[in-house]
């Protein structure tokens, strides 16, 4: 079945450590999204990436890096510089113009 | 830049019908989305309006004006799995990429 696979569902990250979370879609959708999300609050966007080798500032990417190496795979890394990093964290994917569709999310706490 | 208010929370009894506003300001519109989150889980896509006028999906309506900012999310017979967060975001059109920018979000509450 396509579709958006986040992993892990839960994580936690120690104090002064990087943490990546991964994302995967089989939709052959060119463009994807990372947002989070804090409890109560609307989603904010992180970064995004149109194609393969490129991606782009969100509203929030402060302490945070991606790469976009494959048209399949965008990963985030949570890096020790964002100090307030526990948030559900959503990863979307979509043709490029078209309805963005979500992953289940990670839920990410600080040890 | 981008503004969009929504109510924070509503209460509406099972059967019922609920409207869920949602105002925005834009520095450049390409189409309102409605998504659906139940809690811990995350949101689905429920309708899209780009022209002006109302789109009808079953139980769930959605309707833009786009000279008022204006959106709404119609829920008719409302039911008990219909409690959920309800999130309206616009498009930006002067910008690449397709990028949303989200409300906070309308928590809906059904009663028996």
């Amino acid at each position: 079945d396509g579709g958006i696979t986040q992993s892990p569902k839960y994580l936690f990250r120690k104090e002064g450590q990087n943490v990546t979370l991964s994302c995967e879609q089989n939709l052959n959708h060119d463009a994807m999204y990372w947002y989070r999300q804090d409890p109560g609050q609307g989603l904010r966007l992180i970064y995004y990436s149109q194609i393969v080798n490129d991606f782009q500032k969100g509203d929030i990417a402060e302490g945070y890096s991606v790469s976009r190496e494959k048209k399949e795979s965008f990963p985030l890394t949570v890096t020790s510089a964002q100090k307030n990093p526990t948030a559900f964290y959503l990863c979307a994917s979509s043709l490029t113009g078209d309805i963005q569709y979500f992953g289940a999310g990670t839920r990410l706490s600080v040890l | 830049g981008q503004n969009i208010d929504q109510p924070t929370e509503m209460t509406a009894t099972e059967g019922a019908i609920v409207q869920i506003n949602c105002t925005y300001q834009t520095s450049g519109f390409n189409g309102l989305f409605w998504y659906q989150q139940h809690a811990g889980e995350a949101p689905t896509f429920l309708s899209y309006n780009v022209l002006d006028g109302l789109e009808e999906k079953g139980r769930f309506s959605s309707f833009l004006s786009r000279s008022k900012g204006y959106s709404y999310l119609l829920l008719k017979e409302l039911q008990m799995k219909d409690s959920a967060s309800y999130l309206c975001a616009v498009r930006d059109g002067a910008s690449a990429g397709n990028k949303l920018t989200f409300g906070g979000g309308t928590r809906v509450l059904v009663k028996p």
